[in-house]
């Protein structure tokens, strides 16, 4: 059974780094592209980004390029998002999600991790 | 790239069908047979529902359908229950030269009446 199993709920101050995880289980993490997306309180989901852990080849949505940094470490099967200095407007639920090959399609779904930005 | 238009709410009566639209460009719903549907209860990850446009992943019921026309997929979910109350998202592929990633719908609240 494929499984991404995402890290803990976080509260940050304003200015503060972070770094949340992703570990896929259950099939070959290196053969399959990692995207994270975003959800603001009550709001829509964003695409961020996405990266192929086989040889860490990584894409940017426009609007998240230089916010954000995406990785991942094969070893481990696991991918990160990370922040070098949080905003309140970071507040948000953060999905990553593993696309399947020739669909093209964002399949499988993490549970979710709430970065919580606040002074 | 903008964000797909959808309705913000769509609602029927048990055993109803009902239509959920999703407008994009030709830049993405209209360049690729690449839309997938999320379903999204409250407080829970997205379900992926439809993928490639009108396939269903295994475990879903034929209750839902998917279809394209030029720049504008839809979501019909027929014999409409109460725990298809959700929120649904759609999402298209829209890769180019100098963007690689999807672009999602502004989400529609589906009530069951």
């Amino acid at each position: 059974e494929v499984q991404l199993v995402q890290s803990g709920a976080e509260v940050k101050k304003p200015g503060e780094s972070l770094k949340i995880s992703c570990k896929g289980s259950g099939y070959s993490f290196t053969s399959y592209w990692i995207g994270w997306v975003r959800q603001m309180p009550g709001k829509g989901l964003e695409w961020m980004g996405i990266i192929y852990p086989g040889d860490s080849d990584t894409r940017y949505s426009p609007s998240f390029q230089g916010q954000v940094t995406i990785s991942a470490d094969k070893s481990i099967s696991t991918a990160y998002l990370q922040w070098s200095s949080l905003k309140a407007s970071d507040t948000a639920m953060y999905y990553c999600v593993r696309r399947v090959g020739a669909t093209k399609t964002p399949f499988d779904w993490g549970q979710g991790t709430l970065v919580t930005v606040s002074s | 790239q903008s964000a797909l238009t959808q309705p913000a709410s769509v609602s029927g009566s048990p055993g109803q069908s009902i239509t959920i639209s999703c407008t994009g460009t030709s830049s993405d719903v209209g360049s690729y047979n690449l839309v997938s549907w999320y379903q999204q209860h409250p407080g829970k990850a997205p379900k992926l529902m439809i993928y490639e446009g009108s396939k269903r992943p295994s475990g879903v019921s034929n209750r839902f359908s998917g279809s394209k026309s030029g720049n504008t997929a839809s979501l019909t979910i027929s014999g409409l229950q109460a725990e298809d109350e959700a929120d649904y998202y759609c999402c298209s592929y829209a890769g180019s030269s100098t963007f690689e990633g999807y672009v999602f719908g502004t989400g529609t609240k589906v009530t069951v009446l």
